[in-house]
């Protein structure tokens, strides 16, 4: 089974819009943590954050927003007044303590961010 | 800082030829993983390693052999290239619990 899964597979916005990137996942550990990267054009996978399972405080970086809630297994990414640069890859991914560190992602948001 | 540091970046190969893509980490992680990219497909998980001596299988390990001698270097082998292989291949590091470091991916093309 999944463990992470990304539902939108592509989402185009107009410049200034405000995206969320759904992420839902999947795990019987009670100790877990969830994880952001970027992948934009260039190829790099650039870390964005981490959540540990025992925090549900939601964060926020600027003009990016995390939403973690254990209730519905969901971790979303909300970005706003989206720009141009923000056209990238995103990808959301799982790492079980007992598994040893052993990451799960899923497939991937493909955001297209339109001038 | 150098952090995780793959090679080569770009392979071509002919169907049944061996390789080894390098991955070097100077972060003393004990965690290293190899992932590959296709489309669609997302990161898939091929070997991982949580210290030197010790190697696991990951979701498409079928085709690719890894070892850690060091807790620095993982290095993985193509032991008879296929066109199934011909993908983008990231090495990451991470210490315990904490977020994976990716080197810049070695993209590998079999013919």
């Amino acid at each position: 089974a999944q463990k992470v899964t990304q539902a939108q597979t592509e989402i185009s916005v107009v410049e200034k819009e405000d995206v969320t990137l759904d992420c839902v996942y999947e795990t019987r550990d009670t100790t877990y943590y969830l994880f952001w990267y970027k992948q934009p054009p260039s190829g790099e996978l650039v870390f964005l954050i981490r959540r540990n399972s025992f925090d549900e405080q939601n964060e926020i970086s600027g003009r990016y927003s995390w939403n973690f809630q254990k209730s519905t297994s969901s971790f979303n990414f909300t970005i706003t007044a989206s720009q141009v640069v923000d056209s990238a890859v995103y990808f959301c991914a799982l790492s079980e303590a007992w598994t040893g560190n052993q990451f799960y992602f899923g497939t991937g948001t493909s955001l297209t961010v339109i001038p | 800082n150098a952090g995780v540091t793959q090679t080569p970046k770009f392979q071509v190969l002919k169907t049944g030829q061996s390789m080894t893509l390098q991955c070097a980490q100077d972060m003393n992680h004990e965690y290293m993983s190899w992932y590959r990219q296709d489309p669609g497909m997302g990161l898939r998980l091929i070997h991982y390693s949580v210290g030197a001596g010790i190697t696991d299988q990951g979701e498409v390990p079928n085709g690719y052999n890894v070892s850690r001698s060091t807790t620095e270097d993982f290095p993985l082998r193509l032991l008879s290239a296929a066109p199934s292989q011909t993908s983008v291949y990231f090495c990451a590091s991470a210490q315990a619990t904490g977020e994976l470091f990716f080197g810049e991916g070695s993209r590998l093309t079999v013919l």
